[in-house]
């Protein structure tokens, strides 16, 4: 059974500062995602990794892939406020399948 | 507009009451999913869809009927709400980028 795990949970750091969040899964799958939720709202893709080293970059928020060691991390470079929210990774359950386990979720604020 | 519509937003029901929360997309995607969300849980997976008049469990379906006549709609239904069912409810289709979500139904069972 696949399970996925964030940490931390909670994240609380100034600006200007760089981070990293963790999710570790248990089996093997073939797609990761990361996802953003602000407060009360829905969730909001940020990216898809698809292989081993795989890396994409969005502003300040870099995402990279393990696949052998089952580990993807979220990295945030010099952090603003706009950046609070609640980070998710989502990992698929099995190959060719759009079923996702999801991460608890890593809530991040950003101090002024 | 294109997209995943949830209906109602926000819904306050009994004990044992019967309530059908509503999803519709407006694409053709095939997969369509339920999710709650519940602090210190995550989202965590009750019902999918990977076409229509094909449904399977997930990971909490207990107390959970789904339903998918047509592609575009998958409605969940609590057949006798509990308090524990009080959660927002998020409903999502797939593409290859990943889900898109619908703005989630506030549940609250009292």
């Amino acid at each position: 059974e696949l399970k996925v795990e964030q940490n931390p949970l909670f994240l609380s750091m100034q600006e200007g500062k760089n981070y990293t969040i963790y999710c570790n899964y248990s089996t093997t799958s073939d797609r990761l995602y990361w996802y953003r939720q602000d407060p009360g709202k829905s969730l909001e893709s940020l990216f898809v990794l698809l292989s081993n080293g795989a890396v994409k970059q969005e502003g300040r928020l870099m995402a990279s892939l393990d696949t052998k060691a089952r580990l993807s991390t979220l990295h945030i470079t010099a952090a603003v406020h706009d950046l609070s929210a609640t980070y998710f990774c989502a990992v698929a359950v099995t190959s060719g399948t759009y079923k996702y386990i999801f991460g608890t979720g890593t809530r991040l604020k950003v101090l002024a | 507009d294109a997209g995943i519509t949830q209906s109602p937003r926000y819904k306050i029901t009994e004990t044992g009451r019967q309530v059908t929360l509503m999803c519709h997309q407006t694409w053709s995607h095939s997969y369509m999913f339920w999710y709650r969300q519940d602090l210190g849980h995550g989202l965590r997976l009750i019902y999918y869809s990977a076409a229509a008049d094909i449904t399977d469990k997930g990971e909490v379906p207990d107390g959970y009927v789904v339903s998918r006549s047509k592609t575009e709609n998958f409605p969940l239904t609590l057949e006798s709400a509990t308090r524990s069912q009080t959660s927002v409810y998020f409903c999502a289709s797939s593409a290859p980028y990943g889900y898109t979500f619908g703005s989630g139904t506030r549940l609250t069972v009292v």
